[in-house]
Parts: structure tokens; sequence; C-alpha cells
């Protein structure tokens, strides 16, 4: 079974550019959970979401931010006219929630996207 | 709203020796989880130890252990038999189980293992 993946690994983006950062959830995990992780910090969440619904967004900046979790395809979290206090590397998760099981969330490697 | 504090942004153990990390949370819920993380310079976010907040007995695996006090809001880990593969950022993290099951973290001990 094939852990959480996430691509790229490492984005560089111009200032103004747009970020887009792909997760793909554990096999038959349906919840999603982005975290950012700035330098020297811990992680601190962003958004959760289910299969093609936003859940929970409380920790998304108001703008330039957006996330989905389409019916089919990754989830994917997508910065737009990045500046430089976007540099950081972002996490997801995914869970198994609802299925009974516990409520462990397994990490992706994390996207480090820098800003030019 | 959720606090996890981590007093100690670095410490260091010789190899083969048991060093203890400190966290303390604050929250008003009565049920949820504790987790340590570990972070090695890979980056990669590890699980290494999970505690119910229902569950009086203190949580074990291998050589990581916690101490687990509700009352006093505290979760230290400790690890045995230090290893060079030990070293790494570690991060305490707590989960409410209502609502959204984000996990809120603290800001990490840096733990470096001396040959």
């Amino acid at each position: 079974n094939a852990g959480v993946m996430q691509n790229p690994r490492h984005l560089v983006r111009r200032r103004g550019q747009e970020a887009r950062l792909r997760c793909s959830p554990m096999k038959g995990h349906s919840h999603v959970y982005w975290y950012r992780q700035l330098p020297e910090e811990g992680l601190k969440f962003m958004v959760y979401l289910q299969k093609e619904n936003i859940i929970d967004e409380s920790g998304m900046p108001k703008e330039r931010f957006s996330a989905e979790f389409p019916k089919e395809g990754p989830s994917i979290l997508r910065i737009q006219q990045v500046v430089r206090g976007d540099s950081a590397a972002y996490f997801c998760a995914s869970s198994p929630k609802g299925s009974g099981w516990s409520y462990e969330q397994y990490f992706g490697p994390g996207t480090r996207l820098t800003v030019t | 709203a959720q606090t996890v504090t981590q007093s100690q942004p670095e410490m260091s153990v010789q190899e083969a020796e048991t060093v203890t990390l400190s966290c303390t949370y604050d929250t008003s819920e009565n049920n949820y989880y504790l987790f340590w993380y570990k972070q090695p310079p890979s980056r990669q976010m590890i699980l290494v130890i999970r505690q119910e907040a229902y569950k009086q007995q203190n949580a074990t695996e291998n050589r990581f252990s916690v101490n687990f006090q509700k009352a006093a809001k505290s979760f230290s880990l400790k690890i045995s038999d230090s290893q060079l593969g030990d070293t790494a950022m570690y991060f305490c993290a707590f989960m409410k189980l209502t609502g959204a099951n984000n996990l809120f973290f603290g800001t990490g001990t840096r733990l470096t293992v001396i040959p």
C-alpha cells in the first residue's frame, strides 16, 4: 500500500506566479489535511477536505489560497500570486476516518515551495 | 483554543543514554489524542507514539515511552538507549475528537544524539 504522495517535492516560483501542490492520499483514505511549516516552526493546519467537499478551512489565508479534492484525482492546494512569505514546506496528510479506525494521520513527504 | 508548548528548543544526549522531551498543552476538551512526531533531515513526518486521553496507562513503543499526566496537561517523551538515527526534530501534537480532528503542533525540540 503506497503511502501519501505529494508532488512536486520542490517548487520554485517567482513572485506573482501561481503554485499548484498535489497530494494523493493513501489508498482507501478519503480525508485529506493540508499543513504549512514555516522555517524553524511547527506545522500549522490549513484546511480539511473530504472528496468534493471542503469541511474546515479555518487555517487558510483568506486571499490567494484555495484547495480542492475532486471525486477523481489528487487534492490540490493552489496559491495564486505568490509572495516571499509563502515560502514554506507544505504537508498533506490523509486519514481513514469514519471507517472505525483510529484518527491517525499519515503524512506525505511535503512540498518545499521557494518564492524568489 | 488548543495550544501546545515545547519549552526545549534544543537538546542533546549521548548515544545509548536516555533523554526526556517535555510537552504541555492547554485545552478544555476531555477526550483527545496526543502524539509525538519525528522529523529527520529528510523532513518526512514520522509518527513515533500515540496516547488516548481516556487511557490511564502510558503508551510504549519499543525504546519510546510517554509520561502522560492528564491533570497537569503534560505529555513527555522518553527515548531510551538513544541511537544516532534518533537525531531529528520532535514535535508534540494534540488532536481533539470533535470537529475537523486536525492536529495542533508545538514548535518542536531539536534532538542531537552524540556518538
